[in-house]
């Protein structure tokens, strides 16, 4: 089956650092990826939709300057937490739809764990 | 606002034997209901897709059920073993197309103990 590479798994920084994490889709396309974040105890939230060379649609409460998505080509969205706070610290994951597909061809990359100190 | 809810939050079962457990969601809007499951420090992987009332999909020991109307849907396992130990994600879709992303529940922590 299709898979979506996802790293780091693990990051730890310092406050007021910024920390980059890749999502790549390693034997399709994918025109379409999606950012999710989740708390402890909570469910995935959706953050933003990219779409390769387009700007990404974030959900509402989601800083855009904060969380700088792109998706410059069709197998690598980069997800950016800029100017890390402790309250950034959460569980990130990404998924990808495979170009033409439908909502029902989505494939998820293992996650990012980010701890800021 | 969208909200998808999973009971119970974890569930404790005897291997050999079956199990269910719950997805709810609004009935307004239904595109398609999905479950994963997802296990610890891998990708979540997807068990089922549903879209009409009264899909009834199956995989193995695996199966689920769908209505739409009244807004839930039944993920059984029968004969439970340790591999199924895993957080099972049920997830709601309003539209296809890959326009949207998907609303999930928090998940069923399943058990198995030998």
């Amino acid at each position: 089956g299709a898979v979506v590479s996802q790293h780091p798994s693990w990051v730890i920084c310092k406050s007021g650092t910024s920390v980059k994490i890749e999502c790549r889709s390693l034997d399709f396309q994918a025109t379409t990826m999606f950012w999710y974040r989740q708390f402890p105890k909570q469910s995935l939230m959706l953050m933003a939709t990219s779409n390769e060379g387009s700007k990404a649609t974030y959900e509402q409460g989601v800083e855009k300057d904060k969380f700088l998505i792109n998706h410059a080509s069709l197998t690598l969205s980069t997800l950016t937490v800029t100017s890390a706070h402790p309250e950034d610290s959460s569980f990130y994951i990404c998924s990808a739809i495979n170009t033409g597909g439908t909502i029902e061809k989505l494939f998820f990359g293992s996650g990012t764990q980010l701890s800021v100190l | 606002i969208l909200n998808v809810e999973q009971s119970p939050q974890s569930l404790h079962v005897q291997e050999g034997d079956s199990t269910n457990f719950t997805c709810s969601f609004p009935s307004s809007n239904f595109y398609a209901l999905h479950w994963y499951r997802w296990e610890t420090a891998k990708s979540p992987e997807a068990l089922f897709v549903m879209t009409l009332n009264g899909d009834e999909k199956k995989k193995g020991r695996i199966s689920a059920t769908l209505n739409t109307k009244e807004g839930y849907s039944y993920l059984y396992i029968k004969g439970s073993q340790p591999e199924d130990s895993a957080t099972y994600l049920c997830a709601f879709s309003v539209s296809g197309g890959g326009a949207d992303g998907l609303t999930f529940g928090k998940g069923t922590h399943l058990i198995i103990q030998p």
